[in-house]
C-alpha cells in the first residue's frame, strides 16, 4: 500500500526557513520512474505546484519561488525533504507531497494528508 | 509555464442535476489532462487521467473529454457525495504540473 505522511512545523516566523519532511511507504524512492512532488494549497485557493525529485535525483522547481526552494532525498530512509527559505505570511498553506507518475497511456497521483503550516510571527 | 483556466469558479446544483465544468489551457497538452475531486479538510482524489480515462475505482457517472486546449469533466447525476471542488491539472509538462483555479460544486 502505497503511502505518503508529511511532518514539519506547526507554525514559523516570517524569513525563517521552512523544512518538510515526507516519509513514504509501499515504494522504494529509488524504483525507476519514480518521483515525488510538492505542492501546497493556501487557505481557500488552489492548489500550486512547488518541486519535484525523480529516482536518478533529477529535480525540477516552480518557475516563481525557484529561488527560495530545495527538494532532495534519502532513500535509505524513505524520506523527501523540501527546504524553503525566506517564508512569509503568503506562504500559510497547506503543504502536500504527492507521488506523481507518468507513463505511456496512464498517469498516477498519490497524495499525502497535507500538513498546515501558518507563518506568523 | 502553462495556465489552466477553469470555469465557472462556482455552481449551484441540485441532487440528481448533470453538471460541467470546463478547464482551458493557455497552450496544446495534448490529451495530458487529470481531474480531481478535494472535499473539504482532505486531499485531493484522482478521477480521471488522460482526458478521459476513468482511474480505478471512480463511478462511471463522471467522465471527462477534450483535447489540445478545451477539455470538460461532466458529472451525469449529482449525488449528495458529490459536492465538492474539482480542479484540472495539465501533465503535459511533466514534472512540472499545473492546477486550474478550482470550481466549487454547491448544493442548490
Amino acid at each position: 500500500q502505497v503511502t505518503l505522511k508529511e511532518s514539519g512545523p506547526v507554525l514559523v516566523k516570517p524569513t525563517e526557513t521552512l523544512t518538510l519532511t515526507c516519509t513514504v511507504s509501499g515504494f522504494s524512492l529509488s524504483n525507476a520512474r519514480m518521483g515525488v512532488s510538492w505542492i501546497r494549497q493556501p487557505p481557500g485557493k488552489a492548489l500550486e505546484w512547488l518541486a519535484h525529485i525523480f529516482s536518478n535525483d533529477e529535480k525540477s522547481y516552480s518557475t516563481s519561488l525557484k529561488s527560495r526552494l530545495t527538494i532532495s532525498k534519502d532513500t535509505s530512509k524513505s524520506q523527501v525533504v523540501l527546504t524553503m527559505t525566506n517564508m512569509d505570511p503568503v506562504d500559510t498553506a497547506t503543504y502536500y507531497c504527492a507521488r506523481i507518475r507518468r507513463g505511456s497511456g496512464w498517469y498516477e497521483v498519490y497524495w499525502g494528508q497535507g500538513t498546515l503550516v501558518t507563518v506568523s510571527s | 509555464d502553462i495556465q489552466m483556466t477553469q470555469s465557472p469558479s462556482s455552481l449551484s446544483a441540485s441532487v440528481g442535476d448533470r453538471v460541467t465544468i470546463t478547464c482551458r489551457a493557455s497552450q496544446g497538452i495534448s490529451n495530458y489532462l487529470a481531474w480531481f475531486q478535494q472535499k473539504p479538510g482532505k486531499a485531493p482524489k484522482s478521477l480521471i487521467y488522460a482526458a478521459s480515462s476513468l482511474q480505478s475505482g471512480v463511478p462511471s457517472k463522471f467522465s471527462g473529454s477534450g483535447s489540445g486546449t478545451d477539455f470538460t469533466l461532466t458529472i451525469s447525476s449529482l449525488q449528495p457525495e458529490d459536492f465538492a471542488t474539482y480542479y484540472c491539472q495539465q501533465y503535459n509538462s511533466y514534472p512540472r504540473v499545473t492546477f486550474g483555479g478550482g470550481t466549487k460544486v454547491e448544493i442548490k
